[in-house]
């Protein structure tokens, strides 16, 4: 069981670049979520997803995107890559509302 | 709104004492609690939870957390530190009348790094 994967695990950008973070997760869970990690400030919320077709806003949703076309996947997209996008990133998944998140091992970004 | 305090970023034990690693906590009504724990270069883990009933809540690995509502917080503890426990520690809340129905993401406080020592 892989649980919640994301590619990559590493990566570089120039600024203005694009890429797309990519989340899938094998638990069948509806909920899913992206998380940005900067030292010393926790977890910040960028985007959530209920089920397939629907994302919503989270904390700090400035600069990127999300889609969620299946239950298993959900790409994280950076248009314009700027220094403040300089993070480590996490994707989770959940089934339900008093349920535990999972997550999986983090992308960390560097925009230069 | 939902906030979460870690005031210790770090915390030192000897191995084989017992730790504590201390949380509060802020909703406007009744509160989901959550300790994950961070290994380097990992994704978070989850350690406990409460949603409701008995106000002391055991864990993974030997950790326990204690809900105390009028002092409005959920302290991570351990009787017995071992080096394996060094990380970095989160605590997060949900507010149970948050207004994603439960569907959004928890608010996590800024992390504690545990430190055992041999």
């Amino acid at each position: 069981n892989a649980g919640v994967t994301q590619t990559p695990k590493f990566r570089i950008l120039k600024i203005g670049q694009s890429m797309t973070l990519q989340c899938t997760q094998d638990m069948n869970h509806n909920y899913m979520y992206w998380y940005r990690q900067d030292p010393g400030m926790g977890l910040k919320l960028i985007y959530y997803s209920v089920g397939a077709g629907i994302t919503d806003k989270g904390e700090v949703p400035n600069g990127y995107n999300v889609s969620r076309s299946t239950t298993e996947d959900f790409p994280l997209r950076l248009e314009l890559a700027a220094p403040s996008q300089t993070s480590v990133y996490f994707c989770a998944s959940k089934q339900g509302d008093y349920t535990e998140a999972f997550f999986g091992q983090g992308t960390r970004l560097t925009v230069v | 709104a939902q906030s979460v305090a870690q005031p210790e970023d770090q915390v030192n034990v000897a191995e084989g004492n017992p730790l504590t690693v201390k949380c509060t906590y802020s909703v406007s009504g009744n509160p989901y609690l959550f300790w994950y724990v961070q290994y380097p270069n990992r994704g978070l883990q989850f350690l406990l939870k409460y949603i409701t009933g008995d106000n002391l809540v055991k864990g993974s690995y030997g950790f326990e957390a204690e809900f105390n509502k009028s002092q409005t917080s959920f302290h991570l503890k351990k009787p017995s530190a071992l080096v394996s426990d060094s990380a970095l520690y989160f605590c997060a809340v949900r507010d149970i009348w948050s207004p994603g129905g439960g569907a959004d993401g928890l608010t996590f406080g800024k992390g504690t790094h545990l430190i055992i020592q041999p």
